[in-house]
């Protein structure tokens, strides 16, 4: 199946520090999310970009679709941005599971 | 916009018992239903996908015969882990596909936090 990885696994920063967060895959993808999730567990749907760049706020996102990674952008990190964030994908048509990357664990120290 | 919810929050049992996780969309319909388990410091891995009225499609490792998946109706997916034991502690996580949303259409329960003893 399809590989998903994120680097860093683990990332320690500076409030008011910008971070960056990578996600590889390892296949042609239709559909990839950016989640962030919280202290409890529950996930939080930041971006939807199989392709391009959004922005919402502090964060952003791009994807190059075709050298197959996206990257995370958070700008003046707050420490309420600590947490784990995931990327998942999703291949082709008539395959509807989300693959999930490993995982950056983003720790904002005060 | 599309809310699921997934009860219990979380559950303590006893080692050979068996467990019931609910997750139910409250303002969509659900034609595929997924269940993810994680562990700690660890990513969410799906155990299997389900179709209302059809069997679920377990992903590769998953016992199907431990964990039972059950789609009934367009908004109820149940999944059952039978015969619990300490190893099958962790954190469940169902999501349901909103196809009326779209490609992005992908909700997520709260999760559940079983602790086999």
């Amino acid at each position: 199946g399809i590989q998903v990885e994120q680097s860093p696994p683990d990332l320690i920063l500076q409030e008011g520090a910008n971070s960056t967060l990578r996600c590889n895959f390892s296949d042609s993808v239709n559909n990839l999310q950016w989640f962030h999730q919280n202290p409890w567990g529950q996930l939080i749907n930041l971006f939807y970009i199989p392709s391009g760049t959004k922005q919402n706020g502090r964060l952003s996102a791009t994807t190059v679709a075709t050298e197959r990674y996206s990257l995370l952008y958070i700008s003046s990190s707050q420490t309420t941005d600590s947490g784990d964030y995931f990327c998942a994908v999703k291949m082709g048509f008539g395959n509807e599971k989300l693959t999930f990357g490993t995982g950056t664990r983003l720790t904002i120290i005060p | 916009g599309a809310v699921v919810s997934q009860h219990p929050s979380w559950v303590i049992c006893k080692s050979g018992t068996s467990v019931k996780i609910e997750c139910r969309s409250l303002d969509f319909q659900a034609t595929t239903m997924f269940w993810y388990r994680q562990f700690p410091k660890q990513s969410l891995m799906l155990m299997a996908t389900s179709n209302e009225g059809s069997k679920a499609t377990y992903e590769q490792g998953v016992e199907k015969d431990k964990f039972l998946i059950n789609h009934a109706s367009l908004t109820l997916s149940t999944l059952t882990v039978t015969s619990a034991h300490p190893e099958d502690s962790s954190f469940y996580i169902c999501s349901a596909r909103d196809r009326g949303r779209g490609k992005d259409g992908y909700t997520f329960g709260s999760g559940t936090r079983l602790t086999v003893v």
